[in-house]
């Protein structure tokens, strides 16, 4: 069975970092052709990709965020991590962590995602 | 700015069909068949439902199929019912740039 759960602070200030941390269980990163990816969406607007790190320890980023972004990955203990540095009040925003489990590039199990806060 | 383009809503009464388009450009949607498409239900995380343009996960009903025609992909529902009411998202995988899949903006589906 596959799960995976997001945690983290629920609230940030203004230029902090927020480190969130992706914990799963039913597979693992270290299996060719498995990714965790982060997504994020704000309150009452649409999902946005922020980064994804495959099996092999490949990294990809948004665009837009690829300079605030850091992720990683403890295969030992079926973790990801996502950093997000120099945090805004726009960055308000449900956070998910999800599964790419081929190469088909879709989302086949997220985590229930996590509510983070920016604010003073 | 939402990378892939969707109406923002659509509505339809129990029985009918709908469709859901969802247009990007040759680098993502028109350039690969790597689109997938999620059901949102309020508060709850997506869910997978389309994957590689046409093909459904196990337990996703044959009412929901997916198809695509150049740049735009499509996301049908027929014989709709009071549960299919909820946000529905395309993505693509996308050769843009450093950016690996791109979402759509969203559609929010209405059963009357």
């Amino acid at each position: 069975q596959v799960t995976l759960r997001e945690s983290g602070p629920a609230l940030v200030k203004p230029t902090q970092t927020l480190t969130l941390t992706c914990t799963f269980s039913g597979f693992s990163l270290s299996t060719s052709g498995m990714c965790v990816s982060w997504i994020r969406q704000p309150p009452g607007k649409a999902l946005e990709w922020l980064a994804l790190i495959d099996w092999d320890d490949d990294k990809y980023y948004s665009t837009s965020l690829k300079t605030r972004l850091t992720i990683s990955k403890d295969t030992s203990k079926n973790q990801v991590v996502l950093t997000m540095t120099n945090m805004d009040p726009v960055d308000t925003a449900t956070y998910y962590c999800a599964r790419m489990a081929s190469d088909g590039y879709n989302y086949d199990y997220w985590g229930q995602g996590t509510l983070v806060t920016v604010s003073s | 700015q939402s990378a892939l383009t969707q109406p923002a809503s659509v509505s339809g009464s129990p029985g009918q069909s709908i469709t859901i388009s969802c247009t990007g450009t040759s680098s993502d949607v028109g350039g690969y068949n790597y689109v997938s498409w999620y059901q949102q239900h309020p508060g709850k995380a997506p869910k997978l439902m389309i994957y590689e343009v046409s093909n459904r996960p196990s337990g996703v009903p044959d009412r929901f199929s997916g198809s695509k025609s150049g740049n735009t992909a499509s996301l049908t529902i027929s014989g709709l019912q009071a549960e299919d009411e909820a946000d529905y998202y395309c993505s693509s995988y996308t050769s843009s740039s450093t950016l690996h899949v791109v979402f759509g903006g969203g559609t929010k589906l209405t059963v009357l």
